[in-house]
């Protein structure tokens, strides 16, 4: 199942809000998660079965869609936010991720 | 805490073999599947094999069937990757990372471990 996110690339300013899409080739149901990296560091989960927040992650992330179409929205964006974002089914093997969306300071 | 820690990296020849290890502590190791990505020099998330809570199934990527096998040793609370006829495209950071519930593979993933750079070159 190919994941294509979109935008690639985003600048936006501390306080705003932003969207980030994520669209699977085939349904894959609400078997989709989010995750943050940061550079030389890990990816850490953020949201699972779409729309779920993980413990301890802001509100100001917020997961939605089902289905072929996802959308993951910060809103308020603080300056640890910038980051890259990647979505991942988990409807089928082989897993798959999204090419990431690399979110920057305007 | 749950943490994960990956060991065994390093710079090797192509064709040679690597046996990469993740030492897991903080929970019930046995009862979780685990995974292993891995991350090229800037580029994004691949997934590579996955190992259940028994050891019994095991799926591969397809760019890596038949070169590289996923085990764990659920007494020392860890997974392995042994990697085999290693190739330039292999070369990346590889992560291991939970299940975090008692659930088959197919799950979302938490946490991650820090990685371990493996480099393939001649």
């Amino acid at each position: 199942i190919q994941l294509t996110q979109s935008p690639s690339a985003l600048s936006a300013s501390v306080g705003d809000s932003v969207t980030i899409s994520c669209r699977a080739s085939q349904g894959v149901r609400r078997l989709l998660a989010w995750y943050q990296q940061k550079p030389g560091n890990a990816p850490k989960l953020l949201i699972y079965d779409a729309s779920s927040l993980r413990g301890g992650v802001p509100s100001r992330f917020s997961g939605s869609g089902s289905g072929a179409d996802f959308t993951l929205t910060i809103s308020s964006l603080q300056p640890e936010d910038f980051a890259t974002y990647y979505c991942q089914q988990f409807n089928s093997y082989p897993i798959t991720f999204g090419q990431g969306t690399r979110l920057e300071i305007k | 805490q749950v943490q994960l820690v990956e060991s065994g990296g390093g710079v090797v020849q192509p064709g040679s073999s690597l046996r990469l290890s993740c030492a897991a502590s903080g929970f019930a190791f046995s009862y979780s599947a685990l995974h292993w990505f891995r991350q090229a020099p800037g580029k994004g998330l691949e997934w590579v094999a996955v190992i259940s809570s028994s050891g019994g199934e095991r799926f591969y990527a397809d760019s890596v069937k038949g070169r590289f096998t996923i085990s764990r040793d659920n007494s020392k609370n860890t997974v392995f990757l042994q990697m085999d006829s290693l190739r330039d495209e292999d070369t990346a950071v590889y992560y291991c990372a939970r299940v975090p519930n008692e659930a088959g593979g197919l799950n979302w993933l938490d946490p991650w471990g820090q990685g371990s750079l493996v480099t393939v070159s001649s």
